[in-house]
């Protein structure tokens, strides 16, 4: 079935730093939400895109939606410890836009 | 606007036990809710998908069966866990979809850790 690929998995930080993340598919998507969850709780909704080349921001973070409609990128600037958490990235999969596919999420560590 | 409220936020059961999990949608009507499912470090994986006033569609591979799901009215959705067996044991998060916004934007509860001793 269709995927999301989330990267990197992981990332170790400092504070003040940007913070850039991917998500591409092999798949077109029509729509592409970014999603942050912290530790025991659900995620929350950051940004949603809809056209091909879109560029949203909210605060500090800033998302677009690939030209190719298989991808679309986070950034974060000037982290603060409160970005800490898991980020993904989530779409309609092709022919069922009544649900959603989830990536399997970027984890943000800020270092003391 | 658009909370959505999920009850309980932990619960503790016996293995054979059946546990029933709420979705509440707070300042919305939701004919439609999703159920997901999510294991330690790991993604959200939808179980089923709420409709009001009618049977939920369930995702393949999901039993039925062992996921009861209501949705009797347009703010409340229940999952209830029947028989339950420390396989069972995750987190599972609600989410509903405001009739207001655009497609696909779905509003999650806080999730419900269950663990089955």
């Amino acid at each position: 079935g269709q995927q999301l690929n989330q990267s990197p998995q992981s990332m170790f930080i400092q504070e003040g730093e940007d913070v850039s993340m991917n998500c591409t598919s092999s798949s077109i998507f029509n729509t592409w939400l970014w999603y942050k969850q912290d530790p025991g709780e659900g995620p929350v909704l950051l940004i949603a895109l809809y056209k091909a080349g879109e560029l949203t921001s909210n605060g500090r973070l800033t998302a677009q939606f690939g030209i190719t409609r298989k991808d679309s990128f986070l950034n974060i600037s000037a982290s603060i410890p409160s970005d800490v958490g898991i980020y993904f990235c989530a779409g309609p999969p092709r022919g069922r836009d009544d649900k959603i596919i989830f990536g399997k999420g970027t984890r943000l560590h800020i270092l003391p | 606007g658009a909370v959505v409220s999920q009850h309980p936020s932990w619960v503790i059961c016996k293995s054979g036990t059946s546990v029933k999990i709420e979705c509440r949608s707070l300042d919305f009507q939701a004919t439609t809710m999703f159920w997901y499912r999510q294991f330690p470090k790991q993604s959200l994986m939808l179980m089923a998908t709420s409709n009001e006033g009618s049977k939920a569609t369930y995702e393949q591979g999901v039993e039925k069966d062992k996921f009861l799901i209501n949705h009797a009215s347009l703010t409340l959705s229940t999952l209830t866990v029947t028989s339950a067996h420390p396989e069972d044991s995750s987190f599972y998060i609600c989410s509903a979809e405001p009739p207001t916004r655009a497609k696909n934007i779905q509003y999650f509860g806080a999730g419900t850790r269950l663990s089955v001793l």
